[in-house]
């Protein structure tokens, strides 16, 4: 079975500064997707980014980026100049491709707060 | 771009009861699924809601209780039947497909965050 694991329940950063949040995965399969999800106070889950497991190259968007290590079963998320707006819940998320459709298995979430 | 909107945002209700839980798509999905995520917990998929058949269930989660339909492309219904304080979560619905952005990427509904009394 996978199994995703964020081990920082909580950080914080400064506004205007660099943040990176951890997750590990564990998975036999070798064809898979990997996520970052963003849910703010309001509890809309937003998608931050998505990893493709056979894509070398690190996924971005905008301000923010990954670290996917696929031997080392690792996928951070990197968070550049961060804004006040970035506070929230980050939950990684993994799915395998062509198992139980549509079962993103999520980490336990790690709580960001950004300061001014 | 496409909006998912659930009814209701939120509800208070007594134990013993059922709530009906609405998940609305402006435009036709493949995909559709429901989520819970109890208090302070991490989200877990209940089952998928399949167009014109039965929903599929995870392990934990039986029909009986989380009864799901989808009579179209655009909209989904999950029920919470028999409730009792453990019943306590936000339920979300998610979309796949939308026709935009990469496949097998999931976009979520607003939620709705369910007390149970």
């Amino acid at each position: 079975a996978q199994t995703v694991t964020q081990s920082q329940p909580e950080m914080s950063v400064q506004e205007a500064e660099t943040v990176t949040l951890s997750c590990t995965y564990d998975t036999s399969e070798n064809n898979y997707y990997l996520f970052w999800y963003k849910q703010p106070p309001s509890r809309q889950m937003i998608l931050v980014i998505r990893q493709e497991a056979y894509k070398q190259q690190n996924a971005t968007e905008n301000r923010f980026s990954v670290n996917f290590q696929k031997a080392a079963k690792s996928f951070s998320l990197k968070i550049s100049d961060s804004q006040l707006g970035d506070t929230a819940m980050y939950f990684c998320a993994f799915m395998f491709i062509g198992g139980s459709q549509g079962n993103l298995i999520f980490g336990k979430g790690t709580k960001l707060s950004v300061k001014p | 771009s496409a909006v998912i909107s659930q009814k209701p945002s939120r509800d208070i209700c007594q134990r013993g009861t059922s709530l009906t839980i609405q998940c609305q798509v402006d435009s036709q999905v493949t995909m559709m699924f429901w989520y819970r995520q109890q208090p302070g917990q991490s989200l877990t998929l209940i089952a998928t809601a399949n167009q014109g058949s039965e929903a599929t269930y995870e392990s934990g989660f039986v029909i009986d209780k989380f009864p799901i339909s989808r009579p179209n492309l655009t909209f989904s219904t999950l029920t919470v039947s028999n409730m009792s304080p453990e019943d306590s979560s936000i339920y979300l619905c998610s979309v796949e497909s939308m026709g935009r952005g990469p496949q097998e990427t999931q976009y979520f509904g607003p939620g709705t965050r369910l007390l149970v009394l």
